[in-house]
């Protein structure tokens, strides 16, 4: 998806917090997803946002800013199992399929 | 079903011949899609069915790929003349409908291109 941007790769500290960033363009929008895959496994849903400002949802939480095209997935109290990958998806425009960033590959490290 | 189902989990074929994908979606979900993931790389969008209706083709890498879904359930994706550049994970995903639903994911397709 070249109008999706995410850092490649991430190296965090257990219990520590990390921030994951994507900026987007879309024609239109349609809500903002956010995906976690850990290695030979699918993508899994963790987060939608549709709506400016921030959604916790226990250890997670995602950030949205319509206006300029950004979202950031915040990971709180570093577990090993989160290494994973963790994919930003919009749809391009209106209803259309969702577009999938490269994804930002995190290892978390004792 | 319980979730979204892909048969085989990994198929090894020759260059040249035809394979094909199949996708059981999530009971009730009208929309179905299918991606390709090579290694270390993101998700590519192929094509996505509305019902048994594919608006859209243009994802789709090449004519050597088809795909159709009957009854608004079971899809495959057909690849004719398989070439080493097919190798990938091929995942389907549904949703209920397109209006900003999470989309589930099968384990997918492993293909390997001899």
């Amino acid at each position: 998806g070249q109008n999706i941007d995410q850092p490649t790769e991430m190296t965090a500290t257990e219990g520590a917090i990390v921030q994951i960033n994507c900026t987007y363009q879309t024609s239109g929008f349609n809500g903002l997803f956010w995906y976690q895959q850990h290695a030979g496994e699918a993508p899994t849903f963790l987060s939608y946002n549709v709506l400016d400002g921030l959604e916790e949802k226990g250890r997670f939480s995602s950030f949205l800013s319509r206006s300029k095209g950004y979202s950031y997935l915040l990971l709180k109290e570093l577990q090993m199992k989160d290494s994973a990958s963790y994919l930003c998806a919009v749809p391009l425009s209106g209803n259309t399929p969702l577009v999938f960033g490269k994804g930002t590959r995190l290892s978390v490290i004792a | 079903g319980a979730g979204v189902s892909q048969s085989p989990s990994n198929k090894v074929t020759e260059k040249g011949k035809d394979v094909e994908l199949r996708c059981d979606p999530i009971s009730g979900h009208t929309a179905l899609y299918w991606y390709r993931q090579s290694l270390g790389q993101g998700l590519e969008f192929l094509i996505y069915f509305q019902g048994n209706s594919a608006p859209d083709k243009s994802g789709l890498p090449s004519d050597r790929f088809s795909a159709e879904r009957t009854g608004g359930s079971v899809s495959t994706l057909t690849i004719q003349r398989t070439q080493q550049e097919d190798s990938a994970v091929y995942l389907c995903a549904s949703s209920l409908d397109m209006r900003g639903e999470k989309l589930f994911f099968g384990s997918g397709t492993q293909l390997s291109v001899l």
